[in-house]
């Protein structure tokens, strides 16, 4: 079954590279996504990446795939006191209706 | 352009009594919707997500039960709720499977059973 596993904490200085990382078990042609949480609202896509895909980078974001180890990473250039959210991870294989998220990363930025 | 709205934003219910949370989504037809539950140190749980009116598909055995009366409403409900139920409620919307795309999420419903 699907299953996508995050570490709970992170916690970085301001200026440093933040990264968060997921695992997933789907092996399918599978969409993973990144999305974020501020506190008390709902949750914001940043990127995704399908399964074909090794690396994609969008401005201070640096999403990461490794197929083999169904591996998935973000990572937060030059981190900012605003990044500080739960970033969650989340798997959609295609063609199908269900997002799998995993728990969440709580990514604590300090000044 | 495509809204989702989710109402109450905050709820406290005592236990054994019952809920009714909705959720509607503007700008789109004949969307994918999903109920999430999130709880602390859970992650964000799939309870229910539907392709089409009547057409609902429940992912974790519970008290819960979602209905969708209009293509764009999506309605959670319980005849009892527990102190179990307590969490953070989203709704969320997508489009075609085939296609690559993320699924919407409304600001959520804060509910507390006391």
């Amino acid at each position: 079954g699907e299953d996508v596993e995050q570490s709970l904490f992170l916690s970085v200085r301001e200026g440093d590279s933040s990264v968060i990382n997921c695992t997933y078990t789907d092996s399918s042609s599978t969409y993973l996504y990144w999305y974020k949480q501020e506190p008390g609202a709902g949750l914001q896509l940043l990127t995704y990446i399908f399964s074909n895909m090794d690396m994609k980078q969008d401005q201070r974001l640096t999403v990461l795939l490794n197929k083999k180890d169904k591996h998935l990473s973000l990572r937060i250039a030059d981190t900012q006191t605003g990044d500080s959210a739960i970033y969650f991870c989340a798997e959609r294989t295609s063609g199908t209706y269900k997002y799998i998220f995993g728990t969440g990363t709580r990514l604590k930025v300090l000044a | 352009s495509q809204t989702i709205h989710q109402w109450p934003a905050t709820l406290v219910q005592p236990v054994g009594s019952p809920l009714s949370l909705e959720c509607t989504v503007e700008g789109t037809s004949n969307p994918n919707l999903y109920w999430y539950r999130q709880a602390a140190g859970r992650g964000l749980q799939l309870l229910f997500y539907s392709i089409g009116i009547d057409q609902i598909s429940s992912e974790v055995p519970q008290n819960l039960s979602a209905s969708r009366p209009q293509d764009r409403q999506f309605i959670l409900s319980s005849k009892k709720l527990l102190l179990s139920d307590s969490g953070f409620y989203l709704c969320a919307w997508s489009v075609s499977p085939q296609m690559n795309t993320e699924a919407f999420f409304g600001q959520g419903t804060r509910l507390t059973v006391v």
